[in-house]
C-alpha cells in the first residue's frame, strides 16, 4: 500500500512568490491533515479536512494561506505571496474515520519550503 | 492553551545504557498520548500511544495524570534507536484530531 505522498520534496522561490504544495493521501482515509515545522520549532498543526471540508483550519497563521481538497482526495495548500517566515517543513498526514476510536495518522515525506 | 514540552534537545547515550526521554504536557482534560518517531531519511511515524499500553521495540510509556507526564523509557538502548523523537497529544474537544507536537528530542546511542 502506498502512503501519503507529498509534491514537491523540496521548493526554493523567492519573497512574494507563490508555492503550491500537494498532498495524496492514502486511499480510503477521509481525515487529511496539514502540519508544519519551523526550524527549531515544534511540529504545529494547521489544518484537517474530513472528505472536502474543512474540519478544523484554527492553525492557519493568515489568510496567504489557502488549502483546498477538491473532491476529497488529493490537497493543495498554496501559499501567495510567500515571506520569510514561511520557510519550513510542511507535512500532510492521512488517517481513517475516526467514529469513536481514534485512529493513527500517517505522515507524508514532507515538503522543505524556503523562502529567500 | 495545551502544550508538549520535552525538555532536552539532545540526549546522548551509549549502548545498552537505559534511556528515559521526558515529556510533558498542560492540558486540564484527559488527552490521548502518543509517541512518534522520525529515523535518518525517513518519514515520520507512530512509536506508540498510551491507550494501547503495548511495548513497541522494547520502548514503553506510561501516562502520569499527576504529574502530567508521559516519559518514553527503554531499559537497553540499540544504535538503531538513534532518531528524533516526538511526543504529541490529541485533544477530547478536537475530536482527538489536531494533534500538538513537542519540539521534539534527537536521541543518539553510541556503540
Amino acid at each position: 500500500e502506498a502512503g501519503v505522498t507529498q509534491f514537491p520534496s523540496h521548493s526554493v522561490i523567492e519573497k512574494g512568490q507563490t508555492v503550491t504544495l500537494r498532498c495524496d493521501p492514502i486511499s480510503g482515509h477521509d481525515n487529511l491533515y496539514w502540519y508544519r515545522r519551523v526550524m527549531g520549532k515544534e511540529i504545529k498543526f494547521l489544518l484537517h479536512f474530513v472528505k472536502e471540508s474543512k474540519q478544523d483550519e484554527s492553525g492557519m497563521p493568515n489568510n496567504r494561506f489557502l488549502a483546498e481538497r477538491t473532491g476529497g482526495t488529493y490537497s493543495t495548500l498554496k501559499v501567495q505571496p510567500a515571506e520569510l517566515e514561511d520557510s519550513g517543513v510542511y507535512f500532510c498526514a492521512s488517517s481513517q474515520d475516526l467514529g469513536t476510536r481514534v485512529y493513527e495518522q500517517f505522515f507524508g515525506p514532507g515538503t522543505r519550503l524556503t523562502v529567500l | 492553551a495545551q502544550r508538549v514540552t520535552q525538555p532536552e534537545k539532545l540526549l546522548s547515550v551509549f549502548k545498552g545504557a537505559p534511556v528515559e526521554l521526558k515529556c510533558n504536557y498542560s492540558y486540564s482534560g484527559s488527552p490521548e498520548l502518543f509517541w512518534y518517531v522520525q529515523y535518518s531519511r525517513q518519514r515520520l511515524q507512530l512509536l506508540l500511544r498510551h491507550i494501547s499500553r503495548e511495548s513497541i521495540k522494547g520502548f514503553t510509556a506510561d501516562l502520569n495524570k499527576g504529574e502530567t507526564s508521559f516519559h518514553l523509557k527503554k531499559p537497553f538502548a540499540q544504535e538503531e534507536d538513534s532518531a528524533m523523537y516526538y511526543c504529541a497529544l490529541s485533544l477530547r474537544d478536537t475530536g482527538f484530531q489536531k494533534l500538538v507536537f513537542g519540539t521534539g528530542t534527537r536521541l543518539l546511542v553510541s556503540p
